[in-house]
């Protein structure tokens, strides 16, 4: 099993809708959870993190969390075409949560 | 805001030559910088944790000779890839954490080698 699992996609979306992606992971130890912006080409961005079971809200972008079930995602409200680009979830294990593993990235497109 | 910077952006270079990657942390200081790769179509693969003034850890399967990875300062990491080969080409992308809030990495915007 990997350690962090995403479904690589693509997932596409019609403009203006909720796009929702979601990720695994198996260290029931992990603390600290944070989704990535990969465009094409480019380094990956942070756009969110989230350390507590539940939902964090920041502008069109929900993280939620459930550290029972090993289970992050992340929803995309009014989708743009400009979101179009591969997520990628990471994990930070181990002791003190030092090292950080990375998902294979969902590639998300949405249709203008 | 936290703002890693790489040098160069681009490299091509012949086989057989060595090539040094700088990441720096503009605005932060980063006791631990990390070193990936990416292929085409594919995730990252982390190569290497940088600490400064240590010797950096390296990942299975990442030959530490080949990669040399020094950190000389808390906003300073390189990465010299010796001998390179095509099989080198890559996109190597560096990353930060600051000293305080270390959960969180901070990506440069990453060097794409191409290696003829």
């Amino acid at each position: 099993q990997k350690e962090v699992e995403q479904n690589s996609g693509p997932l596409s979306v019609p403009e203006g809708a909720i796009a929702s992606l979601n990720c695994t992971y198996s260290d029931r130890g992990s603390q600290s959870f944070f989704w990535y912006r990969q465009y094409s080409g480019k380094s990956p961005e942070l756009i969110m993190s989230i350390y507590s079971n539940g939902d964090k809200e920041d502008g069109r972008f929900t993280a939620q969390l459930n550290k029972a079930s090993q289970y992050v995602s992340l929803l995309i409200r009014d989708s743009q075409p400009s979101d179009s680009a591969t997520y990628l979830c990471a994990v930070n294990i181990g002791t003190g949560g030092f090292k950080t593993i990375f998902g294979a990235g969902t590639r998300l497109f949405v249709k203008a | 805001g936290a703002v890693v910077s790489q040098h160069p952006s681009w490299v091509i270079c012949k086989s057989g030559t060595s090539v040094k990657i700088e990441c720096r942390s503009l605005d932060f200081q980063a006791t631990t910088m990390f070193w990936y790769r990416q292929f085409p179509k594919q995730s990252l693969m982390l190569m290497a944790t940088s600490n400064e003034g240590s010797k950096a850890t390296y990942e299975q399967g990442v030959e530490k000779d080949k990669f040399l990875i020094n950190h000389a300062s808390l906003t300073l990491s390189t990465l010299t890839v010796t001998s390179a080969h095509p099989e080198d080409s890559s996109f190597y992308i560096c990353s930060a954490r600051r000293q305080t809030h270390q959960e969180t990495q901070y990506f440069g915007p990453g060097t794409r080698l191409l290696v003829l």
